[in-house]
């Protein structure tokens, strides 16, 4: 069974612009959330989506946002980048909202210049 | 004072070693608590997860709860080179996955090293 695939692996940017990361959760699994992991504050929930709705949601700014498709595949984009968004953005799936176990992907790390 | 505070380490260690890992935290309403290994280049995985007070077994493994003094550990056996790791912690009040993935608080993980 395939796991949790996110692209890119690697992004760089500069300040100002926008990104958009992709999340492919494992068949099956419905529930999707994001994360965002630096070395100074460590794994971050950013938010949650179940069956195409945002069902909880972290204390990012309105840059941060997400979606979630039909397939339960999500994207998560961030506009106006800041140096400071420089992070590793994770995503985890699970198979219902109900499931303590979630599964995370190997993640997509961003530079921002 | 942080929610959740973990020694960052590293934490060198030789083959066959106990190792021990804590974290501590303030919120005295965290009820459930699990432990996370970091591979490098790799999100992480789940490795243990308890409910209030007491001790979890799994193989080398065991994860131990002190709601009273506000400190977990997890206990690592006869570790072995493919431990070598960053392990989080992470807590929450609420049962994880009732739509409460957010809930979950996590520390900034011990980087684990463990020579042959």
């Amino acid at each position: 069974k395939a796991g949790v695939t996110q692209t890119p692996r690697y992004l760089i940017k500069t300040r100002g612009q926008q990104v958009t990361l992709s999340c492919s959760p494992i068949s099956g699994h419905r529930s999707v959330s994001w994360y965002q992991q630096t070395p100074g504050q460590g794994l971050q929930f950013l938010f949650e989506y179940f069956s195409e709705t945002q069902r909880n949601k972290g204390n990012f700014p309105g840059r941060f946002s997400g979606r979630q498709f039909s397939n339960s595949r999500s994207e998560m984009n961030v506009s106006t980048l800041e140096l400071g968004d420089s992070a590793l953005y994770l995503c985890a799936s699970s198979r219902g909202r109900n499931q303590e176990t979630q599964y995370f992907g190997p993640g997509t790390r961003l530079l921002v210049l | 004072q942080k929610e959740v505070e973990q020694d960052p380490g590293p934490l060198s260690v030789p083959e066959g070693a106990i190792v021990s890992l804590n974290c501590t935290y303030s919120n005295s309403a965290f009820q459930y608590f699990m432990w996370y290994r970091q591979y490098s280049r790799k999100g992480p995985e789940l490795l243990m997860y308890t409910y209030s007070s007491g001790n979890k077994e799994d193989g080398r493994f065991t994860a131990q709860v002190d709601k009273s003094s506000k400190y977990i550990s997890l206990f690592i056996r006869d570790s072995q080179p493919s431990d070598s790791a960053t392990y989080l912690c992470a807590m929450s009040a609420l049962r994880v996955g009732r739509g409460s993935q957010g809930n979950l608080i996590f520390g900034k993980g011990t980087k684990l090293s463990v020579k042959p």
